[in-house]
């Protein structure tokens, strides 16, 4: 069974706090996403890599950075947690092949910043 | 930039049909997918359409129109385990490789006894 697998599913952490969100996929894909999703804004897109050691800023970046060392891995980082960063964050993959190759995601990450 | 809209939310009875609908705005479009999340859980793919027409799929279909850029998700038999949040998602080719999935805000069906 195909996997992506997000470290933690609950995290309280402190304002101010350098905070990491893991992720590691177990079908060789080469895409990887990090979305934040928040009530009536739906998913939106913070980082992306295409490749080991790429990515590619998504439509929030902004307080975020991101590592892709291995393939199987893309981390999330909160240099300087806020509490307007508390929300449902979401890893998926996806293949790059054409067809119906959408996302699978992981079970998500709920952060609170206090 | 991309524009995806779908409706806030939507009502219906068990057993009844639902079409659940979304229009987007986009470049570079590769595909349009559909995907079902339960409160508190993960997005789950449901269909997906890159040519225009009808993908059928149990109770599930999908109709895509690119020159409309219009989309429907259309369910049957509606059960109360369908009372979710259906998310339209359009897939874009990026022009150094790999895809993006931008996603609607999602619509948040309830079924009614």
């Amino acid at each position: 069974d195909v996997k992506v697998t997000q470290s933690s599913r609950y995290l309280v952490k402190r304002t101010g706090e350098k905070v990491f969100l893991e992720c590691v996929q177990d079908m060789d894909h080469e895409n990887m996403f990090w979305y934040r999703q928040d009530p009536g804004l739906g998913l939106r897109l913070i980082y992306f890599s295409y490749d080991v050691k790429m990515k590619e800023k998504g439509d929030i970046p902004e307080g975020y950075s991101v590592s892709r060392e291995k393939k199987e891995r893309f981390s999330l980082i909160l240099e300087s947690a806020s509490t307007n960063q508390t929300s449902m964050y979401l890893c998926a993959s996806s293949s790059t092949g054409q067809g119906g190759y959408g996302y699978t995601f992981g079970s998500g990450t709920r952060l609170t910043v206090v | 930039g991309q524009n995806i809209d779908q409706p806030t939310e939507m009502t219906a009875t068990e057993g009844a049909i639902v079409q659940i609908n979304c229009t987007y705005q986009t470049s570079g479009f590769n595909g349009l997918f559909w995907y079902q999340q339960h409160a508190g859980e993960a997005p789950t793919f449901l269909s997906y359409n890159v040519l225009d027409g009808l993908e059928e799929k149990g109770r599930f279909s999908s109709f895509l129109s690119r020159s409309k850029g219009y989309s429907y998700l259309l369910l049957k038999e509606l059960q109360m385990k369908d009372s979710a949040s259906y998310l339209c998602a359009v897939r874009d080719r990026l022009t150094g490789g790999g895809n993006k999935l931008t996603f609607g805000t999602g619509t948040q069906l309830k079924v009614e006894l």
